[in-house]
């Protein structure tokens, strides 16, 4: 257990739909990053909030949004699904982005 | 912008044997920090070792060492006595706090062999 938590682990929708996906850091980290890893790809960074403020935006379609609550969890809303959706979305947390990430276990998203 | 090229897409070793996986990147910072990362069949991504660019040593972790040649903007990874739960994918990162944000490369897959 890394102590990132994510949840669901699998998730299975339809074409057009909306799904959000949790996630809860490591104790006392304060930055949340999520990651999109489409079939034997590398991570493609999607966005990071730090303590409930974004502060970096990488390659996020505007159909996908999230934000950082004052417990510091945070959520990954992808809204209006594509096929090419489908992939193992990552969060990850840490206390400072020098001393390394710890990733949560993932989501797999399919859309059918 | 920062990028990291694994120029290895698959590697394959015999138990025990050592194996040298290569990492490039490009970047005009002085500040940075440079990882390995491992994710086995479990998608499960886990960090194995960690490099201040600061550093001149060398960081080991175990079986597991780097050669980090800042001037080359190189980092490659060599694990000793491979076993094999070592077989996974492995993945450069490179963190900068300008960019605040970790940049991976494609990944090497490695196999370990009998």
């Amino acid at each position: 257990d890394s102590g990132v938590t994510q949840t669901p682990k699998h998730l299975i929708t339809a074409t057009g739909q909306r799904v959000t996906l949790r996630c809860s850091p490591r104790s006392g980290d304060l930055s949340v990053y999520w990651y999109q890893q489409s079939l034997d790809q590398g991570l493609q960074f999607l966005i990071q909030y730090y303590n409930g403020e974004e502060r970096a935006k990488g390659n996020i379609l505007e159909r996908f949004s999230a934000q950082q609550f004052p417990d510091l969890h945070s959520e990954l809303n992808l809204s209006s699904l594509e096929l090419g959706d489908s992939a193992l979305y990552f969060c990850a947390s840490s206390v400072g982005g020098g001393t390394g990430y710890t990733f949560g276990s993932g989501t797999r998203l399919t859309v059918v | 912008a920062q990028t990291v090229t694994q120029s290895q897409p698959e590697m394959s070793v015999q138990e025990a044997e050592t194996v040298t996986l290569s990492c490039t990147y490009d970047t005009s910072e002085s500040d940075y920090y440079l990882f390995w990362y491992k994710q086995p069949p479990s998608r499960q991504m886990i960090l194995v070792i960690r490099q201040e660019a600061y550093k001149q040593q060398n960081a080991t972790e175990n079986r597991f060492s780097v050669n980090f040649q800042k001037a080359a903007k190189s980092f490659s990874l060599k694990i000793s006595d491979s076993q094999l739960g070592d077989a996974a994918m492995y993945f450069c990162a490179y963190f900068t706090g300008t960019a605040s944000k970790l940049t991976f490369g494609t990944g090497t897959r490695l196999q370990v062999t009998l």
